[in-house]
């Protein structure tokens, strides 16, 4: 089965610091590549992606680096705050259907 | 206001009796999908739909029914729940358009259900 690992499973930041969370993808059918962040209670929300032709994404505080020759794509926060304690989900995307894989998760804490 | 909605929002139910969870947007989206999210699991996509009739088998299937006869609506439907679909449940839609290079996706706030 198409799989896409996540890890940490868990981690924690002091307020300020840089927050990285990394994924591994196999399939190469996929043509974006999605980062969601939920919150206690919440749906999950699409807070950034980005395609393969591209190694790097950035949105305010929120990064993806992509390197397609490793087929690994990862999410940095930067100024880390505690408000941005949740958790994170990285996934695949194929666009012209929408199929998705998601990774198991990343909870993000960050210390005030 | 762009918006999934779903109901209901909390289902507790008995084995084998018959239920259906709606969801609807309001943004015109083309895709539809829904989701089951189980501790340690994730989210799987259970089934995903490109547009009105056209619908597909995500990775977990089975045990669930998906129809789409309008655009804005995207039911699922249980024939005969089990306890192994005690899940949380959520709706999504997306744009097929690419926007600044990226998409438009939306969920609902899902729907806790409990089969006993």
């Amino acid at each position: 089965q198409q799989q896409v690992k996540q890890s940490p499973q868990s981690l924690i930041v002091q307020k300020g610091g840089i927050s990285i969370i990394n994924c591994a993808y196999e399939n190469t059918a996929f043509d974006y590549f999605p980062w969601y962040q939920q919150f206690p209670g919440k749906g999950p929300a699409l807070l950034i992606a980005i395609r393969p032709d591209v190694s790097e994404k950035k949105e305010g505080r929120f990064t993806i680096s992509f390197n397609k020759s490793a087929k690994q794509f990862s999410l940095h926060i930067m100024d880390s705050q505690p408000g941005d304690s949740a958790t994170y989900f990285c996934a695949a995307r194929r666009s012209r259907d929408d199929k998705i894989i998601f990774g198991k998760g990343t909870r993000l804490h960050i210390l005030p | 206001e762009a918006q999934v909605t779903q109901n209901p929002r909390y289902l507790i139910t008995v084995t084998g009796k018959k239920l259906t969870v709606t969801c609807s947007q309001n943004m015109n989206h083309e895709y539809m999908s829904w989701y089951r999210q189980d501790p340690g699991l994730g989210l799987r996509q259970i089934y995903y739909s490109m547009n009105v009739e056209v619908t597909d088998k995500g990775d977990v299937p089975e045990g669930y029914k998906v129809s789409r006869k309008e655009k804005r609506n995207f039911p699922l439907i249980l024939e005969s729940p089990s306890p192994n679909q005690t899940s949380l449940y959520f709706c999504a839609s997306t744009s097929s358009q690419v926007l600044q290079g990226g998409y438009e996706q939306y969920f609902g706030p899902g729907t806790r259900l409990t089969v006993t």
